[in-house]
């Protein structure tokens, strides 16, 4: 069956504009989470989500991310005001239940210049 | 002290012999485990899962886990040139808290 889809694949973005990353998860999968990878700093967890609800958002790492999920598939994250320090991919994976294996989308590299 | 800690590599083996990566973490509740592959440019794939001590096999792939040490290993059989690739070791805390931590990733290169 599919895997978990994420649109763009490619997004370069001039500093201090918004962006908006899309994560379609694996048909049937409820939970969903964010993640970013960076040059050094490893993979990161972001946001997760539990059907449409966020019970952990502790790894945003600032107000200017945001992140939303509705009807229980597709989510969305927002990134407002982006700064060069932004520059990742942006991995997005899903489960078929919480604290089931995860599986990963092929994320979205973002650069901000 | 880092949460997930893995030897950054990288760590060169022959073709067809094992090769053995290592990952420790730090907290005493985690009870998932949790091996991914990642070739460069591409998106981390889940190999292996384990939960309980002692060994799990999958193939060429053998997960061992000794809670008690606070660490998981992962072995690779009959290594491939197709092997080589980065290894991450993620981990979960404990149910109910459902992120993955992620020790940075042993690059492993196979030598035909």
């Amino acid at each position: 069956g599919a895997g978990v889809s994420q649109s763009p694949s490619n997004k370069v973005t001039e500093k201090g504009k918004d962006v908006e990353l899309r994560c379609d998860p694996i048909s049937g999968h409820t939970a969903l989470y964010w993640y970013r990878q960076s040059l050094g700093q490893g993979l990161e967890f972001l946001i997760y989500f539990q059907g449409n609800s966020a019970p952990d958002k502790s790894g945003l790492p600032s107000d200017r991310f945001s992140a939303e999920r509705t009807g229980g598939s597709v989510s969305t994250l927002t990134i407002q005001r982006t700064q060069q320090e932004d520059s990742a991919v942006y991995l997005c994976a899903s489960s078929l239940r919480v604290s089931d294996e995860q599986f990963f989308g092929p994320g979205t590299r973002l650069t901000v210049l | 002290q880092k949460e997930v800690e893995q030897n950054s590599g990288p760590l060169s083996v022959p073709e067809g012999a094992i090769a053995s990566l290592n990952c420790t973490y730090s907290d005493r509740g985690s009870q998932s485990f949790f091996w991914y592959r990642q070739y460069s440019g591409k998106s981390p794939e889940l190999i292996m899962s384990i939960y309980s001590n002692g060994d799990k096999e999958d193939g060429r792939f053998t997960a061992q886990l000794n809670k008690a040490s606070q660490y998981v290993s992962l072995l690779i059989r009959d290594s491939q040139p197709s092997d080589s690739a980065t290894y991450l070791c993620a981990v979960r805390v404990n149910f109910g808290n459902e992120k993955l931590t992620f020790g940075t990733g042993t690059r492993l290169t196979i030598i035909p």
